[in-house]
């Protein structure tokens, strides 16, 4: 049962465009969700977050928004750069007992971002 | 280098051995959790302490284990190997509390062939 799923599996997108990346989820107990982004050979990443209590976080390029009706996430880069192609993973975490601080993440995402 | 480390890098062994993994959380960090990526898939969580104490469990099998030692490193055993057991083993640490996300290691290849 995968809780946090990520449909597009690759994204390509032109130097300077935007690029959205989406992220739907299962779970109504989640309340804090994060992107993380990960170059081959490397760790993810620490992108940006949200908490439940927002719609909308920004930081610099980098947009998330929180659609908590459709129970859908986005991630919103403008402007794209070449520097930015990697894959991307959406998470999603609840503070109930038990569940520590353990992060549930979708599949990722490949974004091509071409000069 | 996120300050997460991780050894060894790389590990090839055969199917029925163990092995052990090796973390070593950010400084001041205090919760260690442990990752399995299989496959270009997404991560799936196994285990997390703090400060050397078991807090949350995700499907981890029963031939795996993991420990945090007193001076906060972390190790994850994996006995039993199959060939299914091939993935990328992430560690990540993070402050807690006032989580706000973690800090992954680099990471460790496991080939059971």
């Amino acid at each position: 049962d995968q809780q946090v799923k990520q449909n597009s599996p690759s994204l390509s997108v032109q130097e300077g465009r935007i690029s959205i990346l989406n992220c739907d989820y299962t779970n109504s107990m989640f309340d804090y969700f994060l992107w993380y982004k990960k170059y081959p050979a490397e760790g993810p990443t620490f992108l940006i977050s949200i908490s439940s209590i927002k719609d909308k976080n920004e930081d610099g390029r980098f947009t998330v928004f929180l659609n908590k009706s459709a129970k859908h996430l986005s991630l919103h880069i403008v402007p794209s750069q070449p520097g930015d192609s990697a894959v991307y993973f959406c998470a999603a975490s609840w503070g109930g007992r038990g569940a520590g601080n353990m992060l549930t993440f979708g599949g990722g995402t490949r974004l091509m971002v071409k000069p | 280098d996120s300050g997460v480390t991780q050894t060894p890098k790389h590990l090839i062994t055969a199917t029925g051995q163990r092995v052990t993994l090796r973390c070593s959380p950010r400084s001041g960090d205090l919760s260690v959790y442990w990752y399995q990526q299989s496959l270009d898939q997404g991560l799936q969580f196994l285990i997390q302490y703090y400060n050397g104490e078991e807090r949350a469990k995700g499907n981890i099998l029963e031939r795996f284990s993991a420990q945090q030692f007193p001076d906060l490193h972390s190790e994850l055993n994996l006995s039993s190997l199959e060939l299914g057991d091939s993935a990328l083993y992430f560690c990540a640490s993070s402050v807690d509390p006032g989580f706000i996300g973690y800090t992954f290691g680099s990471g460790t290849r496991l080939t059971v062939v």
